[in-house]
């Protein structure tokens, strides 16, 4: 069965800090990975990574994947309240639909 | 604008009362999918729609229905609402075909069954 673990479950950081989320899968005939921020409501597009090595930047936010230690990290610098949110990791392998994690709860206080 | 428009956003039902939840699209994705979140869980795909072609998760109780009308319109309906069905449930679409899945959400219906 395909799995997706997210950690930690939950972070609390202050302002400013930078955070380092993990994503780790087993995922037959794995095709790609996807982060989501999900506030209260739908779950919003991050980024997708297929390829090892290759870091994704949008901002404050990058990610990348390594798909030989089949995990995939997403960081943020400088953090801000609005970066308050939970981050879903998914994966598709081309067979079946998304395949998400539990999710990190990431809070940023003032 | 919202490309995917879920209908009722927030939902009370009692015990055994009859749901029936909306979605609707905008941009004419041929896959649409309706998963299931509880608190602090993954979201859990409950079934998805390849064009007219139904697919139910194997897990997904009997209780949970969907129809697909046309490509624009799914619907969810639970017949027999349980307190284990107090969730959100989250609505989405995406492009078929070979490659990379990116999905877009509705901002999903909450629902609670008390």
């Amino acid at each position: 069965e395909d799995k997706v673990v997210q950690s930690p479950l939950s972070l609390v950081v202050h302002e400013g800090d930078t955070v380092t989320l993990n994503c780790s899968y087993e995922v037959t005939n794995f095709r790609s990975l996807l982060w989501y921020k999900q506030e209260k409501k739908a779950p919003t597009f991050l980024f997708m990574l297929t390829s090892s090595g290759i870091e994704k930047k949008s901002g404050r936010l990058s990610s990348i994947l390594d798909k030989k230690e089949l995990f995939s990290i997403l960081n943020i610098t400088a953090t801000q309240t609005g970066d308050s949110a939970v981050y879903l990791c998914a994966c598709y392998s081309g067979n079946t639909p998304l395949v998400f994690g539990k999710g990190t709860r990431l809070s940023v206080i003032a | 604008d919202a490309m995917v428009i879920q209908n009722p956003r927030y939902q009370v039902t009692q015990f055994g009362k009859p749901v029936t939840l909306s979605c609707s699209q905008t941009l004419n994705h041929n896959v649409m999918y309706w998963y299931q979140q509880k608190s602090s869980q993954a979201p859990k795909l409950l079934f998805h729609y390849y064009d007219k072609d139904f697919n139910n998760e194997a897990d997904t109780p009997d209780n949970f229905q969907s129809r697909r009308p046309n490509t624009s319109f799914c619907f969810l309906d639970i017949r027999s609402p349980g307190l284990g069905d107090t969730a959100m449930y989250l609505c989405a679409i995406g492009q078929g075909g070979t490659g990379a899945n990116v999905l877009t959400f509705g901002a999903g219906s909450r629902l609670t069954v008390l």
